[in-house]
This record gives C-alpha cells, structure tokens and sequence, in this order.
C-alpha cells in the first residue's frame, strides 16, 4: 500500500488529454512539500517529469503540466501520443517517515 | 552530465546480505543527497534510503533494521547493503540523485536488477 494514491490505469485516444491524479494526507501533500512526477517507459529508469508541483525541465513538452491543491496532486497530459504510454509516478516528501514517498504508479495507456 | 551506474550481483541466496554499489561519473558527490530506491516485480517504487555526501542516513522505517548505505568520496561510490533477505527484495534495484531534502530525484542510474532466490 502506497503512502500516495494514484489510479492503477488511465486510457485515452491520440490527441486527447487525460489526468492523472495522486493523493495524500496532511503529513505530505497536505503539508506543503512539493510533489514531483516521473515517466518511466518499459525497460528504462524513471525520468523526472515535473518537479516543484508544477515546473518541466528541459526538454519536456509542454503538453505535460502539473498542479496541486491540499493533499492532492495533479499531472495533466494533453494531445495525447503513442509515445506517452508509460508508467507515471508521483513522489513527494512524509514528514512522519521523514523520507520520501511514491504512488504506486499509473499505467497510461494510448488507444 | 552526471550520469550514475549501479553494479552488484544480480542473485542474491535467501538470508544473505545483498549489496550493490553506484558509482557517479561526471560530477563530485559533494552537496548532494544519495537514494536508493527499488521496484519489484509488478509493483511501484519504493524509497530505500539516502546519505549525505557527509556521511549522514536516513532509511525507510519499513526497512531501517536491515539496511545499510554508506559512501566512499574516494572513489565517488555509494553502497547499499540489505541484510536478510528474501523473494520480497526481488527488485529493480535504482540509485538517484536528490539536491535537497524534499527534492525531486535527478539523475538516476539505468538500474539493476537483483533476484532472491531460495
């Protein structure tokens, strides 16, 4: 059981847009540490996505973006690509664990 | 860039102590934080620990009583240690970079994998 609760799967056909939610508690999220976002496509490592709640680093499309509102989090994909399916996780910072947490991962599918 | 490998075994007997080693090329460990953090078979990630390039720890509570890493600056090698273990420690096995507390992990390492086996 993950600290941070995200869909098991999310769908949606070539140029839609599609959300990804990721929920916490007030020893995370609700506490204002920031949540971050990984891709991880098969056989490869995961590769940071959004950090900071909402900044892309270099090279990342803009049609990634991410949001977040009291314990919860929010990574948004818009015109959809085959090349998007992956897994996404989101990652943030437990003060009662003092370490780091994780979703448990969203498969993306593209139709 | 930095860019960070990890190395070790790739089988692991059942009760014996796994241990892999990350080492970092094209940067100094200094002012960083060192993770380790796997993905079994099916599941998602799962945060093992870090260091501090000063020698400074702190583990998963899930895991605290069987881990171990530590750091050579030498050699600019970060090592992880996991006692005990069983088919549940069957993993991906990643090490990444974090700047700060709370910070997001980047780079990580291409990851390796370690089978438990009885």
């Amino acid at each position: 059981q993950s600290v941070l609760t995200q869909p098991p799967s999310v769908s949606g056909a070539p140029g839609q847009r599609v959300t990804i939610s990721c929920t916490g508690s007030s020893s995370n999220i609700g506490a204002g540490y920031d949540v971050h976002w990984y891709q991880q496509l098969p056989g490869t490592a995961p590769k940071l996505l959004i950090y900071g709640n909402s900044n892309r680093p270099s090279g990342v499309p803009d049609r990634f973006s991410g949001s977040q509102s009291g314990t919860s989090a929010s990574l948004a994909i818009t015109g959809l690509q085959g090349e998007d399916e992956a897994d996404y996780y989101c990652q943030s910072y437990d003060s009662s664990l003092s370490g780091s947490v994780f979703g448990g991962g969203t498969k993306l599918t593209v139709l | 860039q930095v860019q960070l490998q990890e190395s070790g075994p790739g089988l692991v007997k059942s009760s014996e102590t796994l241990s892999l080693t990350c080492t970092v090329s094209g940067g100094s460990i200094s002012s960083y934080y060192w993770n380790w953090i796997r993905k079994p078979p099916g599941k998602g990630l799962e945060w093992i620990g870090y260091i501090y390039y000063s020698g400074s720890t702190n583990y998963n509570p899930s895991l605290k009583s069987r881990v171990t890493i530590s750091v050579d600056s030498s050699k600019n090698q970060i090592s992880l240690n996991l006692s005990s273990v069983t088919a549940a420690d069957t993993a991906l096995y990643y090490c990444a970079r974090e700047a700060l507390r709370g910070a997001w992990f980047d780079p990580w390492g291409q990851g390796t994998l370690v089978t438990v086996s009885s």
